[in-house]
Parts: structure tokens; sequence; C-alpha cells
């Protein structure tokens, strides 16, 4: 199986900050991979998927980048509402596999 | 709007079974893949199954493979997920989840999750 693996899996970081997270493939998987948001309590929430492709609806300061084994996951400028944990998965290569998560805590 | 809720979750014994159930709404749902995801408490989403649009092609991630059923009645609009050989390790939220884009999907539409406990 593909092994994801996110970093770093806590951040600091102030308002109005650039935000840039990592999520490395033990193998390449093309663009196969979706970035999500979750919030304490709730579902996760996709923000990114085919590495680049921005979920309609979500906010413009999110973008995605990266192919074969190397990804992230920018916020050009962090805002009070984007504290959340942020997972990255893996999709059309069974099975589905989801990073461990980045826990974004704001200064 | 799309609307996913779960329900079916309880306390279950060590190798007992339990099914999980999914309506489904504000969507044609006999015209999309579904998934279940499950999170155990504390830890990030894992993929459990999911089923094509007709029923007739289901995967499952290898901890679950034999003793996971997933399905799905088109007709109800409905999703379903028979568990069976439980153990302490199944313990966690349950999401239905929608993959807009066929076979090979991201999902991006969830329900509210239903909690499975399993213990004796």
């Amino acid at each position: 199986d593909i092994q994801m693996t996110q970093s770093p899996s806590t951040l600091s970081a102030s308002i109005g900050d650039r935000v840039t997270i990592t999520c490395r493939a033990s193998q390449s998987i093309s663009s196969w991979l979706a970035w999500y948001q979750q919030k304490p309590g709730k579902a996760p929430k996709v923000l990114i998927y085919k590495a680049s492709s921005l979920e309609s609806g979500v906010p413009s300061r999110f973008s995605g980048s990266g192919s074969g084994t190397e990804f992230t996951l920018t916020i050009s400028s962090l805002q009070p509402d984007d504290l959340a944990t942020y997972y990255c998965q893996l999709y059309s290569i069974y099975p589905y596999t989801f990073g461990q998560g980045t826990k974004l805590e704001i200064k | 709007e799309v609307q996913l809720v779960e329900s079916g979750g309880d306390l279950v014994q060590p190798g007992g079974s339990l099914r999980l159930s999914c309506a489904a709404s504000g969507f044609t749902f006999s015209s999309y893949w579904m998934s279940w995801v499950r999170q155990a408490p504390g830890k990030g989403p894992e993929w459990v199954a999911n089923i094509n649009e007709d029923g007739s092609e289901r995967h499952y991630v290898d901890s679950v493979k034999g003793r996971f059923t997933i399905s799905r009645d088109n007709a109800k609009n409905s999703l379903y997920l028979q568990m069976d050989s439980l153990r302490a390790e199944d313990t966690a939220v349950y999401y239905c989840v929608r993959d807009p884009s066929g076979s090979g999907s991201y999902h991006n539409n969830w329900g509210q999750g239903t909690l499975v406990i399993v213990s004796s």
C-alpha cells in the first residue's frame, strides 16, 4: 500500500501569515491527491482535489500544488477561521489513504 | 442541497454485528459512487469501502475485507454498511460520503457521522 506522510504534525502561525503544509507519497500517485480541512466535532471538508483544483466555494487563499510524490497545501494569508486540522488523501489508487494530519494553531 | 444522514451507530460487544444506514437526498443518488469513511477517536480519517452506481463493483480496505459489506438501494436513496465480527479497533465515527467523480474519486459531501463503539 502507498503511505502518505504529512509535515509538520503541528503548525503555529499568525493571522496574515503564508502557511505551507507538505504531503509526501511513498511512490508516485500522479495528481490523485485531495486536501481536507476538519474543524473540531465536524466532518472533513474538501478544499483541493486533483492536487491543484479548488473545490467550488472554497476561498481562493487556499491553493494546492505538486505531482508524483510531493504535494503542498498553501494558505496565502491565514485567517482565524482556518484553525483546523488538515489532511491529505490519496484517491483513485486502492486503498485510498489519508495522511496523519497537520494541526494548525493560531498564534 | 446535498444531504447525507447516517444512522445505526451503537455500543456493541466484540464479535457482534451492526448495520449502518445512510439516507441521501438533494441529488440523483443512483448516479454516484458512494463511500464509507471512518475516524477513530483522536485519529485521522480512514477510507473503508466504496460502491459504484448500480452496486456491481465494491472495494474495501484490507482490515475490513470479509467482515464488512457495503450495499445500496437506489429505489430508497440509501447506502448501507453491514459490519460483522466487530473488533475494538472498529470503534469510530462512520461517515457516509459522496464521490463526485465516479470510479477513483475524492469525497465532496459528508454526512454528520454515526458513532460505533465496540466494547465489552
